[in-house]
């Protein structure tokens, strides 16, 4: 069965400086990978998403992230913070039978 | 805005009651999908139609019904509310669970708040 793991719960960071949000998957096939983004009392939005083309991908708002086989990694970057990016970060894995798995999510604080 | 209308935004009931959420999908996607997210349980995939038909069960109580009608809309029925029901749940729509598998494009409504004292 696919499973992710969010490595942290909450990252704190100020504006301006780098984010960096840890999500590792378990996975028996080829795996598509996504995150998604939830501001306060919003649903659910589509960041990015990793579907076996390029390992690093590009997605709204800045932000990025780069599929690692070998680590079975797929973490999300962002150069330089900023307030609005303050919320919610999922990751999400499919598995073979594209049912989709999401992680329990990191909440990201942007401090000025 | 993602195209996918949840009603009502906020509900307050007593326990021991039952409620009814409602989805409208993004006009052409025949896949519906319902989850619950509560501060201890995060976000819990509950169950997912497909035209009409279930087609993957999640995490979801007995005490829990739904179903897709023709229109494809959906309903969440929640009934004997216990406390621990109190969570915003979710409702999202894709054009169909292999397109949502491949692509990610899952597309999410703003909640519907429940609240039981």
């Amino acid at each position: 069965a696919q499973s992710v793991t969010q490595l942290d719960s909450h990252v704190s960071v100020s504006e301006g400086t780098p984010v960096l949000l840890r999500c590792n998957y378990s996975s028996s096939y080829s795996p598509s990978l996504f995150w998604y983004v939830q501001h306060p009392n919003k649903g659910l939005q589509l960041l990015l998403k990793y579907t076996s083309a390029a390992t690093l991908v590009k997605g709204i708002n800045g932000f990025e992230a780069e599929f690692k086989k070998s680590e079975t990694s797929f973490h999300l970057t962002k150069p330089s913070a900023h307030m609005s990016d303050a919320a919610e970060y999922f990751c999400v894995v499919s598995d073979q039978d594209n049912d989709m798995r999401f992680g329990a999510g990191t909440r990201l604080t942007v401090k000025p | 805005d993602s195209g996918v209308t949840q009603t009502p935004k906020h509900l307050i009931t007593a326990t021991g009651q039952r409620v009814t959420l409602r989805c409208s999908p993004r006009s052409g996607d025949l896949s519906v999908y319902w989850y619950q997210q509560s501060l201890d349980q995060g976000l819990q995939f509950l169950i997912q139609y497909y035209n009409g038909e279930e087609r993957a069960k999640g995490n979801i109580l007995e005490r829990f019904s739904a179903q897709q009608f023709p229109d494809l809309h959906s309903e969440l029925n929640l009934s004997s509310l216990e406390l621990g029901d109190s969570a915003l749940y979710f409702c999202a729509s894709s054009v169909a669970p292999l397109w949502a598998g491949i692509t990610g494009e899952l597309f999410f409504g703003e909640g519907s708040r429940l609240t039981v004292l």
